[in-house]
């Protein structure tokens, strides 16, 4: 009864280090997307894929990096990082729509501090 | 562009009260509409769901009211309970592939 699980819950970057942010889920479902969430906005969607193999640019990419290798996993990379990154990152995943339903299922999300 | 917002960033009720959050949308095209909460430290919960072809849907203390002629919908939290403190987001399907587009969410405290 997972769901969407995302590692680590926290990290402290320094300016221009590397890392992945992982996320993985266990319903089988096609879609799957990152999210940052800024101080008292809503998410702004990073990048998103459609199934294995296939991933695009979502509204705010510049700086980051996905691949989707395998239906259960959605890693987010991050290659030089900046302050700006600063914020919180949500991995969500979606089956198909049925009778028009589109909800989106999100992992509890990353802290990721960057100085 | 389109865009998906709330009226209000705060709300404040008291415990026992009914709360309204409201949200307003500009893309036309946006057929579902999905709510969210999001406690401290967790990620967004789906509450409830509505489609474009509905004008108001209910569930277990919620109801979601759809107004397409002003491009409006209402979140309805019943008999207000502290559990329900966190900041709830509206979202609209408004791109291509299922993309959501988010709120920017209203903080519901609700005083004992």
């Amino acid at each position: 009864n997972a769901g969407v699980t995302q590692t680590p819950k926290f990290r402290i970057l320094k300016i221009g280090q590397s890392m992945t942010l992982q996320c993985a889920q266990d319903m089988n479902h096609n879609y799957m997307y990152w999210y940052r969430q800024d101080p008292g906005m809503g998410l702004k969607l990073i990048y998103y894929s459609v199934g294995a193999g296939i991933t695009d640019k979502g509204e705010v990419p510049n700086g980051y990096n996905v691949s989707r290798s395998t239906t259960e996993d959605f890693p987010l990379r991050l290659e030089l990082a900046a302050p700006s990154q600063t914020s919180v990152y949500f991995c969500a995943s979606r089956g198909l729509a049925v009778d028009g339903k589109n909800i989106q299922y999100f992992g509890a999300g990353t802290r990721l501090s960057v100085l | 562009g389109e865009s998906v917002g709330l009226h209000l960033p705060t709300l404040s009720v008291q415990e026992g009260d009914n709360s309204i959050i409201n949200c307003a949308y500009s893309n036309s095209a946006s057929d579902y509409f999905i709510w969210y909460k999001q406690e401290s430290g967790k990620g967004p919960q789906f509450i409830i769901d509505i489609r474009s072809n509905m004008d108001k849907r209910q569930g277990q203390r919620v109801t979601v009211l759809l107004n397409k002629t002003v491009k409006h919908l209402s979140l309805q939290i019943a008999a207000t309970q502290p559990g329900d403190s966190a900041v709830y987001f509206c979202a609209g399907y408004g791109g291509s592939q299922g993309n959501l587009i988010f709120g920017k969410g209203t903080k519901l405290s609700v005083k004992p």
